[in-house]
């Protein structure tokens, strides 16, 4: 396994229109995270997953947003009617839940949204 | 709740200089510190951690950092920089929340290497 993967790492959208980005983490890392970064910003908590479930999610995560990871694999996020203020960075990342529980973080390239 | 600061949002500093990046952290419970480096247009990568024990740290590309409880602080630096070294450095903190350790980061320094 190579690492998180992410996909699309380019997406430019007009205003108005859905979008999906996808996240496949490392294969034995049952924690997946979403984080959103903005130009000059670091990267800000979206939504967290246990497996299938979805634990925790940020109140930056609109009512426009929303995240699934059905099968405790690969999770998508997907905004619907984008605003401009959508665009940016989104960051997936995985851990693996353990006795050394630090956070420590694995982050994929991330898919970058230009919102029209 | 947990916090991070980077007080300078942009280092420039010449090839081969020394270079130290700041971070403060506040927290009510024990935490684990974290610096992450991320190049342009990808994602972050782990340089170190402070887990526990020493409280100098060395990471990869030749950087380390120091741990000091009292002032709560988790500076990075390196002897000297290489022009490779231009990217930006997010500091970050975890803390127990509900039964996983949830990351803060810091809004990151922009290290500028000049040749």
């Amino acid at each position: 396994d190579t690492g998180v993967s992410q996909d699309p790492r380019h997406k430019i959208t007009k205003r108005g229109q859905n979008v999906t980005f996808r996240c496949d983490p490392i294969s034995e890392h049952n924690r997946l995270y979403w984080y959103r970064q903005t130009l000059g910003q670091g990267p800000e908590f979206l939504t967290y997953f246990q497996n299938e479930a979805q634990l925790e999610k940020s109140r930056l995560l609109s009512d426009r947003f929303s995240a699934e990871r059905p099968k405790g694999s690969f999770s998508t996020l997907e905004i619907q009617r984008t605003e401009q203020g959508d665009s940016a960075m989104y960051l997936c990342a995985s851990s693996l839940e353990g006795i050394q529980d630090t956070g420590e973080l694995f982050f994929g390239e991330g898919s970058r949204l230009t919102v029209l | 709740a947990q916090s991070v600061t980077q007080l300078d949002s942009q280092v420039p500093v010449f090839e081969e200089a020394p270079v130290e990046l700041r971070c403060n952290y506040s927290s009510s419970v024990s935490v684990y510190l974290f610096w992450y480096v991320q190049y342009p247009n990808q994602g972050l990568q782990l340089l170190l951690k402070y887990l526990s024990g020493s409280t100098l740290v060395k990471g990869i590309n030749g950087f380390e950092a120091e741990f000091n409880k009292s002032q709560t602080s988790f500076h990075l630096r390196k002897p000297s920089v290489h022009i490779s070294d231009t990217a930006e450095y997010f500091c970050a903190v975890t803390a127990n929340s509900g039964g996983y350790q949830k990351v803060t980061f810091g809004t990151g320094t922009k290290l500028q290497v000049i040749p």
